[in-house]
Order: C-alpha cells, then structure tokens, then sequence
C-alpha cells in the first residue's frame, strides 16, 4: 500500500499566520493518464471529515480560497493564508491513484 | 443539497456480521459517474478506506480486510450497505459513508455510526 507522510504532526499557529502541511508519498502519484488523485480533508473536533481540496489544487465546493494545494509526484502541500479560528482540527491527505485508497496519519492544527 | 446518514447495531459480539446502511439524499447512484464509499476511524486514530461501489455497480475492497467485506445498493430507495463478517473487538470504530463522484472523491461525508464490539 502506498504510505502517505504528514508533517508536522502537530502545528500551532495564530490567528492570521500562514502555515503549510507537507505531505509525502511512497510511491508517484501521477498515474499513466496523467492524473494525480491527491485530496485534503479537514475534521474538526467531533465532526465528520470534509473535503478541502481534490485533485491536488482544486477547492472543493464552499472552501473559502485561503486554502490552497500544491505539489507533484510525491511532495504535496497544504496551505492556509491567514488561520482563522475556525480552521482547528486535524488535516488528513488522501491519495486514489493506487489501490487501496489510503490517508496520511494527520495534522492536528491548533490554534494559539 | 447532498446528505448521508449511517445506521448500524451499535454494539456487537466478537465473530457477528456487522450491517450498516448509508441512506442518503440529493444524488442517485443511477447517475452515471456516482459512487458510495465507506471509512472507518478507530478512537483517537486516523483513517481507513474500506470499500466503495460505483452506480455501474462496479465494487472495490480494501485488500486488508480480505475477504470480510461485502458491499452492495439499493437504487430504488437511495441507500448503500456494507457486510463485515468475523468482527473482532479491533474493528470497533465510527464508521462512515461518503459520497465519490469521477475525480471528486469523498465530497460529502456522514456523520457517522459508532460501532463497538464487545463480549
């Protein structure tokens, strides 16, 4: 199975500062098409997952544009432009180009 | 508006069949394109993938569970099921139903349903 790597495992920040999670594949996640299934999700605290980004870059429907994703290959990154109190929670990427699907171990964000 | 609930036992013995059902609404998996999928989360742990089935009625497992798995749907009353037999207390976690769609995976998620197996 591929493994994907987060770090840091835990990130505090303030309101308002930047901040990026990295996330590193065992394995190319660009597949013979051309596509690279890379997704970020966010769960807050006693809530369900939601999707952040998919496809590596894209926002999902109703994410507000201070996140963005980035990367290729195996590094892949997750930013957010200006934390907001609501974004507390652990970030967890997410890749579909192999089989099984898998998720990295998770990036708690707190917020000091 | 793209909504899912899952409902299971709640709690079950060792070796049970556990049944869960993901009924959703705002989407057909007659649609081309539509898919169920389901996740587990063991408390204070991350993520599992475990199945998904697809509107041609394509299925995928997860390798790990070997042959425990059985998923399959019910079209006509807009609702998705999952089969995992010999349960064993290391199976106890929130499992959850998500919806996938071609290239947007997990794009809703349920709230989730809490299973713990226990003698």
């Amino acid at each position: 199975d591929v493994v994907l790597t987060q770090t840091p495992s835990t990130l505090s920040a303030t309101i308002g500062q930047s901040v990026s999670i990295s996330c590193r594949s065992s394995q190319s996640l660009l597949d013979s098409a051309g596509n690279t299934y890379l997704y970020w999700y966010l769960q807050r605290p006693g809530q369900s997952p939601q999707l952040l980004i998919y496809l590596v870059s894209n926002l999902g429907s109703g994410v507000p544009n201070r996140f963005s994703g980035s990367g290729s290959g195996t590094d892949f990154t997750l930013k957010i432009s200006g934390v907001e109190a609501e974004d507390l929670g652990v970030y967890y990427c997410m890749q579909a180009t192999h089989a099984p699907l898998t998720f990295g171990s998770g990036t708690k964000l707190e917020i000091k | 508006q793209v909504t899912l609930k899952e409902s299971g036992p709640g709690i079950l013995q060792p070796s049970q069949t556990l049944s869960l059902t993901c009924s959703f609404s705002g989407f057909s998996l007659s649609t081309y394109g539509m898919c169920v999928g389901w996740i587990r989360q063991s408390s204070g742990k991350g993520l599992e993938w475990l199945a998904n089935i697809w509107w041609n009625d394509d299925k995928y497992y997860n390798p790990s569970l070997k042959n425990r798995l059985t998923i399959s749907k019910d079209t006509s009353n807009n609702q998705a099921f999952l089969k995992i037999t010999n349960m064993d207390t290391a199976d106890t976690a929130t499992y959850y139903c998500a919806r996938d769609t071609m290239g947007i995976l997990m794009d809703a998620w349920g709230q989730g349903a809490s299973v713990t197996v226990s003698s």
